[in-house]
């Protein structure tokens, strides 16, 4: 089944302690993106890759990290979680984005930092 | 001016009602656009795609106005299972050609 899968869907932590939230796609897809959702702000991007190796600044970046080592995988990287990355994260992947292809997103990680 | 800004709603209309949101843009370049679907805490899927000036899809129809600089989306017939968020986004062409724009969201509810 072709799917974008996120872990951990649900995630409680505390201040400074580093995590990780996987992506993976297994449609062989070129573009993949991390957007966070808070109530009354939508949908913003956080990070995004056009290919292996290739990642670049979406809007809101400040506090995260990625890496596209692998046309699958683009996990997301918070080095020193703090309370106001509490949120919805989705991940979301397209074939490519010239021209724009459906993006297909993974279920969310609903994250908690105390 | 925002990027891309929507009527937040709610709209709250009766099953059979036409219902139209509107989504405006301030990119100017901007070639392609975008309506999708996200229910209460699940993720957006894609509903419908706008080129040029419009697509039909049933009982959806987008429609483009670029000389405005809008894209709308037109529900008829309206059906309780359309209750939900719908996300217009543009893709910003240019410098940073990866960058999307969601807009915050119009919701919908149809009430049998």
């Amino acid at each position: 089944e072709a799917q974008v899968t996120q872990n951990p869907r649900y995630l409680i932590t505390v201040t400074g302690k580093k995590l990780t939230v996987t992506c993976s796609q297994n449609m062989n897809h070129e573009y993949m993106s991390w957007y966070r959702q808070d109530p009354g702000l939508g949908l913003r991007q956080i990070y995004y890759s056009m290919n292996v190796e290739v990642t670049d600044k979406g809007d809101v970046p400040e506090g995260y990290k990625v890496s596209r080592k692998e046309k699958r995988n683009f996990p997301l990287i918070l080095e020193s979680p703090s309370p106001n990355q509490t949120s919805l994260y989705f991940c979301a992947s397209s074939l490519s984005l010239l021209p724009y292809n459906e993006q297909f997103f993974g279920p969310g990680t609903r994250l908690t930092v105390l | 001016r925002k990027e891309v800004e929507q009527d937040p709603g709610p709209f709250n209309v009766p099953e059979g009602a036409t219902v139209a949101f509107n989504c405006t843009y301030s990119n100017s370049a901007s070639q392609s656009f975008f309506w999708y679907r996200q229910d209460c805490r699940k993720e957006p899927k894609l509903l419908m795609s706008v080129y040029s000036s419009g697509n039909e899809d049933g009982r959806f129809t987008a429609q483009l106005n670029k000389a405005s600089q809008y894209v709308s989306l037109l529900i008829r017939d309206s059906q309780p299972s359309d209750s939900a968020t719908y996300l217009c986004v543009v893709p910003l062409y240019g410098g940073s050609q990866g960058n999307l724009i969601f807009g915050k969201g119009t919701k919908l509810s149809v009430k049998p």
